[in-house]
């Protein structure tokens, strides 16, 4: 079956560039997402990618993709205290109706 | 900007007891999910909605769960006779069409069995 994994926790300082990554086992992914999660609240979509592309830039949010070693990033410019929260990968697979499976999410801790 | 609104927000229940968690989506979407976290786990998929009919579940949603969407407005989830390793956040999503577009949440709904 599907799986996704990120590392658990990322400390950066202001200003700094982060970079959190995800790896996931099952090629036939079409869409790849990121969500941000803030303490006490919801899933907020940040950026997704389609499989067929291989980098995607919105604003400070920069997505790479290497579909052949199955290997997602998000790269934040300029981060910023509010950037502070749980960032989750996730992926849907062909056919499956967008059924989402998750990573297990990384803590990002923006320190001054 | 159109949101995924969800109710109530928080819910404390005793084991045993049946909840409804209602979920209003995004109006022109025609896709909708319940997820669940547990507290400090991954998101996990529940179930997925489309044409009035459950589309998948995962082997999470067992005979206790069922989903409906009663009046073309709220989607809503029911769990009868709750335990307590049902104690955690939900989350309501819609999308407008299936895999490839954007999923959207709402805030969640925090279950509590006790």
């Amino acid at each position: 079956g599907e799986d996704v994994e990120q590392s658990l926790f990322l400390s950066v300082r202001e200003g700094d560039s982060s970079v959190i990554n995800c790896t996931y086992t099952d090629s036939s992914s079409t869409y790849l997402y990121w969500y941000k999660q803030e303490p006490g609240a919801g899933l907020q979509l940040l950026t997704y990618i389609f499989s067929n592309m291989d980098m995607k830039q919105d604003q400070r949010l920069t997505v790479l993709l290497n579909k052949k070693d199955k290997h997602l990033s998000l790269r934040i410019a300029d981060t910023q205290t509010g950037d502070s929260a749980i960032y989750f990968c996730a992926e849907t697979l062909t056919g499956t109706a967008s059924k989402l499976t998750f990573g297990t999410g990384t803590r990002l801790q923006v320190t001054l | 900007e159109p949101e995924v609104t969800q109710t109530p927000s928080h819910q404390v229940t005793q084991m045993g007891q049946e909840v409804i968690l209602r979920c209003v989506p995004i109006s022109n979407h025609l896709y909708f999910y319940w997820y669940r976290q547990i507290l400090g786990q991954k998101v996990e998929f529940l179930v997925s909605f489309y044409n009035n009919e459950i589309s998948e579940k995962s082997e999470i949603f067992d005979d206790q769960f069922s989903v409906e969407r009663p009046d073309g407005s709220n989607f809503t989830l029911k769990i009868r006779s709750t335990k307590l390793e049902d104690s955690a956040m939900y989350f309501c999503a819609s999308a407008p069409a299936s895999s490839g577009n954007t999923i959207y949440f709402g805030e969640g709904s925090w279950l509590t069995v006790v």
